[in-house]
């Protein structure tokens, strides 16, 4: 089946840790993007990526790094530096970088960090 | 100021009803997407639309690129539906940026 995971499903970490965030796709998806969620608020872009070496910032990325060493794979790293790390985290994937391509989601990582 | 504003924030609608959920924006677009997320976080696409109508099933999906304005319909509702169900678009001033509506959360009561 094609998709995407994400892992794990709850991560709990102490203030001051850096966690790395799992995203793989199997859907031979070019673009890949990183979503933070809280409560009564809309999606927000951490980062994206268009292609394989490649990635750029999105609205909130103060806090964030992330790779792309791997088409199938795109991590995200929630530093130190992030001061309010605690939230949801969704992934996600896109034939293309445009309004034009479907978003294929992952299930989520809830991240609390205390 | 928000650039995707949602309406309404909660619905509460009996099995059978005839739903409607609007979506109005304030930037320039080149698509509009309704997604739809469920209780466990999960969220999946339900449609891509940047003029006209789109039909799948029981949803249905208009846009209104002068008015700035979509709405999703949801006919003959049924509990399975109980959702958060959110816009986004794709545009602004590069045409690149992507804004997210807060969601409107659907109960369908059997």
């Amino acid at each position: 089946d094609g998709g995407i995971t994400q892992s794990p499903k709850y991560l709990f970490r102490k203030e001051g840790q850096n966690v790395t965030l799992s995203c793989e796709q199997n859907l031979n998806h070019d673009a890949m993007y990183w979503y933070r969620q809280d409560p009564g608020q809309g999606l927000r872009l951490i980062y994206y990526s268009q292609i394989v070496n490649d990635f750029q910032k999105g609205d909130i990325a103060e806090g964030y790094s992330v790779s792309r060493e791997k088409k199938e794979s795109f991590p995200l790293t929630v530093t130190s530096a992030q001061k309010n790390p605690t939230a949801f985290y969704l992934c996600a994937s896109s034939w293309g970088w445009t309004g034009a391509y479907e978003q294929y989601f992952g299930p989520g990582t809830r991240l609390t960090v205390t | 100021k928000n650039e995707v504003e949602q309406s309404p924030q909660n619905l509460t609608a009996q099995e059978g009803e005839f739903i409607t959920i609007n979506c109005s924006y304030s930037v320039g677009i080149s698509a509009l997407h309704w997604l739809q997320q469920h209780p466990g976080g999960g969220i999946v696409s339900l449609f891509m639309l940047s003029s006209g109508k789109k039909k799948h099933g029981r949803l249905i999906a208009t846009i209104n690129i002068q008015e700035k304005h979509s709405s999703l319909h949801i006919t003959a509702s049924h509990p399975r539906d109980s959702a958060v169900y959110i816009c986004a678009v794709l545009g602004g001033n590069t045409g690149n940026q992507f804004y997210f509506g807060t969601g409107t959360s659907l109960t369908v009561i059997p």
